[in-house]
C-alpha cells in the first residue's frame, strides 16, 4: 500500500538559510499533520491542514509556515534558520471520514550547521 | 501543568514475556489515546487506538487499556519478541491532533 512520502530525506543548511520540507500524503487522505522531534524528544506537533485549509496550529515558530495545495501535497518551509532546528520533522496523514489514525512519513532530517 | 509521563527508563525484558508499559497523564481529557512504534531514525507507526468511552482494546498479540479515572493506558505486549524491541510512544488525542508522550524504550532479549 502507499506510504506518506517525504523530500528530502535528509537536508543540509547553514544558520540563516530556508529550507524547504515536502510531504506527499497517501491517496486520498485529506489531512496533513506537520511533528518536530528533536534528538531523544517526543514528536512536537507543529500544524496540520484539512482540505488545504489551516486546522490547528501548534508550537510552530513564527519563522515557518507551511501550506496544502490542491494535489493534497503539503510543504514546510523553514526561513532564518537556527542551530535549533536541527531535527527530524515528520508528515503524517490522515482520511478524516475514517477516524483519527494518522500515518507518518520516514521523516526528514535537518541539519542546520 | 499539563504531563503526560512513560516508564522513563528502558524496559528490559525476556523473550516470551509479556512486556508492560505505562501512559499517566495530568490536565488533559483526551477523547481516545493512541500508541505508536517508532524505531530509530523512522516515522512511528500506528498500532492502536482506544476511546474514552472504551475500557479495553486488543489486536493479536497487543493488548491497550485506558483508565479515564486514574488517567492512566497500559500497554501490553504477550509472547515479546527480539523484534518488538523498539521505542513506544502514547499520544493523547483531541480532534484530529496529537500530543505524545516521551516515549518507553523496550528492549526484549532472546
Amino acid at each position: 500500500a502507499a506510504g506518506v512520502i517525504q523530500s528530502p530525506r535528509h537536508l543540509i543548511k547553514e544558520k540563516r538559510e530556508t529550507a524547504t520540507l515536502k510531504c506527499y500524503p497517501i491517496p486520498r487522505h485529506d489531512t496533513v499533520y506537520w511533528y518536530q522531534q528533536g534528538p531523544g524528544q517526543d514528536p512536537q506537533f507543529l500544524i496540520s491542514f484539512y482540505e488545504k485549509m489551516q486546522s490547528d496550529k501548534g508550537s510552530i515558530p513564527d519563522r515557518f509556515s507551511a501550506q496544502q495545495f490542491s494535489d493534497y501535497h503539503s510543504e514546510l518551509n523553514m526561513s532564518s534558520l537556527e542551530l535549533g532546528d536541527s531535527a527530524l520533522y515528520f508528515c503524517a496523514s490522515s482520511l478524516r471520514a475514517s477516524g483519527e489514525t494518522q500515518y507518518f512519513g520516514p521523516g526528514t532530517r535537518l541539519l542546520v550547521l | 501543568s499539563q504531563k503526560i509521563e512513560q516508564n522513563s527508563e528502558a524496559l528490559n525484558i525476556q523473550e516470551g514475556k509479556t512486556a508492560t508499559l505505562t501512559c499517566n497523564y495530568t490536565n488533559y481529557s483526551p477523547a481516545y489515546l493512541q500508541w505508536y512504534r517508532q524505531d530509530p531514525g523512522r516515522g512511528p507507526v500506528f498500532l492502536l487506538l482506544i476511546r474514552e468511552n472504551e475500557k479495553e482494546k486488543r489486536k493479536e498479540r497487543l493488548k491497550v487499556t485506558f483508565d479515564t479515572t486514574l488517567k492512566q493506558s497500559l500497554f501490553h505486549i504477550t509472547a515479546s519478541q527480539p523484534a518488538d524491541s523498539a521505542t513506544y510512544l502514547c499520544a493523547l488525542g483531541y480532534g484530529n491532533k496529537l500530543v505524545f508522550g516521551a516515549g518507553t524504550i523496550l528492549r526484549v532479549k532472546s
